[in-house]
């Protein structure tokens, strides 16, 4: 059973182009949680979605920002018009069911860098 | 909502000797409180969680105690080897979010051979 699985792994882009994060969760798995994590910092919560639903997008900024989980296809987050202060690495996590107690299982991470 | 505060924030120990890491938590209704281990560009790994109605769980050399009254939980690592050498991470679910994981700011723990 493959585990969470992201791409790109690293990521460049200059200031003003448009970053898409590709999650894919693991098998079985129908919620889907991206955080953010800054340098030295521990991870923020961005955004929580299931299949064809964004269920709570409050850790997400309003704009330039936005997610989907779409019924086929990988959970994207899509980040348009970077700045310098999106760069961090953007983990995703999913799990079998939602709620306290259900682990969530970490992809290796995004790693974008803005020039 | 949740916020989660950890300390320390490096932690230096000798091979063979325990660490231990403190955090506390100000939602007095978070029911759930996982550790992650994050190794050097890798992923967070969940090491060991506890839930609101345990006091103490063990496995193998790492345990996690809660406190409910006071809003805090540890992690002890015993026989601290070298490949413990990580960032540390607690983390704890709020009250009618508990998907959200709130984090601490993480642990750098170096295990000196």
């Amino acid at each position: 059973n493959a585990g969470v699985m992201q791409n790109p792994r690293h990521l460049v882009r200059r200031r003003g182009q448009e970053a898409r994060l590709r999650c894919s969760p693991m098998k079985g798995h129908s919620h889907v949680y991206w955080y953010r994590q800054l340098p030295e910092e521990g991870l923020k919560f961005m955004v929580y979605l299931q299949k064809e639903n964004i269920i709570d997008e409050s850790g997400m900024p309003k704009e330039r920002f936005s997610a989907e989980f779409p019924k086929e296809g990988p959970s994207i987050l899509r980040i348009q018009q970077v700045v310098r202060g999106d760069s961090a690495a953007y983990f995703c996590a999913s799990s079998p069911q939602s709620g306290g107690g259900n682990e969530q299982f970490f992809g290796p991470g995004t790693r974008l860098t803005v020039l | 909502g949740e916020n989660v505060e950890q300390h320390p924030s490096t932690l230096s120990v000798q091979e063979g000797d325990s660490a231990v890491i403190k955090c506390t938590y100000s939602d007095s209704a978070s029911n759930y409180f996982p550790w992650y281990k994050q190794e050097l560009g890798k992923r967070p790994q969940l090491i060991i969680d506890i839930r609101s109605n345990v006091g103490e769980k063990k496995d193998q050399r790492i345990a996690v105690t809660l406190n409910k009254t006071a809003k805090h939980f540890s992690l002890h690592i015993t026989e601290t080897q070298p490949e413990d050498s990580a960032v540390y991470f607690c983390a704890a679910t709020p009250t009618g979010n508990d998907y959200k994981l709130s984090f601490g700011a993480g642990t750098t723990v170096t295990v000196r051979a």
